[in-house]
């Protein structure tokens, strides 16, 4: 069954370190994207990609980049300038005229 | 830019009670929008959307219509059931932001028997 893989489901990072989230799609879709979802704050935009080896920075890309090497893949690595890491991580794709597919996550908490 | 803004909740009902949770937006043009719902511990889902200024969408009993007079997007259920109980975003296509998807902050619906 087509779908988007998200993992790990959980990760712990000490401070200070970097951590990549791995977001992979088999549904041929063109366009991809990563959200961070904090209580109270719904959803907002990290990154997005609509193209393989193009991306563009959303609402909140400060302490994060990303990579689309392959239209499958767009994994998202969380840096140390990222001051509060600690949340939940989701990724989603789209194909035009299609709807959006997201991804069951990733929790990232810094320890 | 381009934004949602919902109701704060939560939202505390009881079974059977209407339901109503405002969303307005800003945005160029008339972009389409989007209820969707996260049940707990499970992934986002897509609730119900409109393209078009007018339309109603509408999906197990919940009900939103475009009104672009107003911009907003109002969710709406005639009589809740405790299998309702989460959270919901409202949401638009930003034509500033490729096709990504903004969302309002989320409104959390608990229902009691």
């Amino acid at each position: 069954d087509g779908g988007i893989t998200q993992s790990p489901k959980y990760l712990f990072r000490k401070e200070g370190q970097n951590v990549t989230l791995s977001c992979e799609q088999n549904l041929n879709h063109d366009a991809m994207y990563w959200y961070r979802q904090d209580p109270g704050q719904g959803l907002r935009l990290i990154y997005y990609s609509q193209i393989v080896n193009d991306f563009q920075k959303g609402d909140i890309a400060e302490g994060y980049s990303v990579s689309r090497e392959k239209k499958e893949s767009f994994p998202l690595t969380v840096t140390s300038a990222q001051k509060n890491p600690t949340a939940f991580y989701l990724c989603a794709s789209k194909a035009q005229g299609h709807g959006y597919t997201f991804g069951s996550g990733t929790r990232l908490t810094v320890v | 830019g381009d934004s949602v803004t919902q109701m704060e909740g939560p939202v505390t009902l009881s079974e059977e009670a209407f339901l109503t949770i405002n969303c307005t937006y800003t945005a160029t043009g008339y972009p389409s929008l989007f209820w969707y719902v996260q049940y707990p511990g499970e992934g986002l889902q897509l609730l119900l959307k409109a393209t078009k200024a007018d339309d109603k969408g509408s999906n197990k009993g919940f009900e939103a219509t475009y009104r672009k007079e107003t911009t907003s997007f109002h969710l709406e259920k005639g009589s809740v059931q405790v299998s309702d109980s989460a959270v919901y975003f409202c949401a638009l296509i930003s034509n500033q932001a490729g096709t990504a998807l903004i969302f309002g902050k989320g409104t959390t619906l608990s229902v009691s028997s």
